[in-house]
C-alpha cells in the first residue's frame, strides 16, 4: 500500500535551514505530483509547495516562494522541501502529500509528518 | 488565491444524529469543460495525518463509510454525516484544487454531544 515517511525536521534558530525528505513506496512515485503541507500549532492547514511528476514544474505559496525550493529524485523514490531563511511562523508540522498526475488533484494520501520548530 | 470559507468553525452533535458542515469558495471551482468541481474534504484527527474523505465534490475516496457524504457545486459545497458515530469526532477541512496555490478552509471541529 502507499507509503509516506517524512524526515528532516528539528528546533533551528531563526534564519536558518531545514531540509526535510519524504520517502514513498507502494506506487509508481514518478507519475505523480507531490505537495507539502503544513500545519502550525493550533492552527488550520497550509498548503506550502508541490512538484509535478518529472520535476519540471513547481509551484508555492506566496510565503515560501524565494526561501523554499521543492525537488524530487525519481530514483529514489523521494521528493525533498529546502527551507531557508526559516522564521517562527514557519513553526508547523509539514506532512508530504500525494497528488494526482497534474498538480491541481487531490491529496489521497498523507505522511505522518515531521515537526519543523523555529525558535531563539 | 480563491478564499475558503466554513461554517460553523464547531459543532456538537448527538450520536446518531445528523452533522452537517458548509464550504463555500470565492469564486466558481467548477470546470465546465469536464463537468467537474475540484473540490475536496478532508477528516482530521489529533495526532494523525489528513485523510481524504471526498473528492471532485461528491466522490467517495475507498474505504470512507457512506454516512459521509458531499454535495453542491460551484461555489457552494456541504459535507454531512448522516448519523453522527463516536470516531467521526474531528477537524473536517474543505479544499480547492481548481488552481494553484491550493487552499484550504479553517476547519470545523466535531464533537459529540
Amino acid at each position: 500500500q502507499v507509503h509516506l515517511v517524512e524526515s528532516g525536521g528539528g528546533a533551528v534558530h531563526p534564519g536558518r535551514s531545514l531540509r526535510l525528505s519524504c520517502v514513498a513506496s507502494g506506487f509508481t512515485f514518478s507519475r505523480y505530483a507531490m505537495h507539502w503541507v503544513r500545519q502550525a500549532p493550533g492552527k488550520g492547514l497550509e498548503w506550502v509547495a508541490a512538484i509535478g511528476n518529472d520535476g519540471t514544474n513547481k509551484y508555492y505559496t506566496d510565503s515560501a516562494r524565494g526561501r523554499f525550493s521543492v525537488s524530487r529524485d525519481n530514483s529514489r523514490n523521494t521528493v525533498y522541501l529546502q527551507m531557508n531563511s526559516l522564521r517562527a511562523e514557519d513553526t508547523a508540522v509539514y506532512n508530504c502529500a500525494r497528488g494526482d498526475i497534474v498538480a491541481t488533484g487531490p491529496l489521497d494520501h498523507w505522511g505522518q509528518g515531521t515537526l519543523a520548530t523555529v525558535s531563539s | 488565491d480563491i478564499v475558503m470559507t466554513q461554517s460553523p468553525d464547531s459543532l456538537a452533535v448527538s450520536l446518531g444524529e445528523r452533522a452537517t458542515i458548509n464550504c463555500k469558495s470565492s469564486q466558481s471551482v467548477f470546470y465546465s469543460s469536464n463537468n467537474k468541481n475540484y473540490f475536496a474534504w478532508y477528516q482530521v484527527k489529533p495526532g494523525q495525518p489528513p485523510k481524504l474523505l471526498i473528492y471532485w465534490a461528491s466522490t467517495r475516496e475507498s474505504g470512507v463509510p457512506d454516512r459521509f457524504s458531499g454535495s453542491g457545486s460551484g461555489t457552494d459545497f456541504t459535507l454531512t454525516i448522516s448519523s453522527l458515530q463516536a470516531e467521526d469526532v474531528a477537524v473536517y477541512y474543505c479544499q480547492q484544487y481548481y488552481s494553484i496555490p491550493l487552499t484550504f478552509g479553517g476547519g470545523t471541529k466535531v464533537e459529540i454531544k
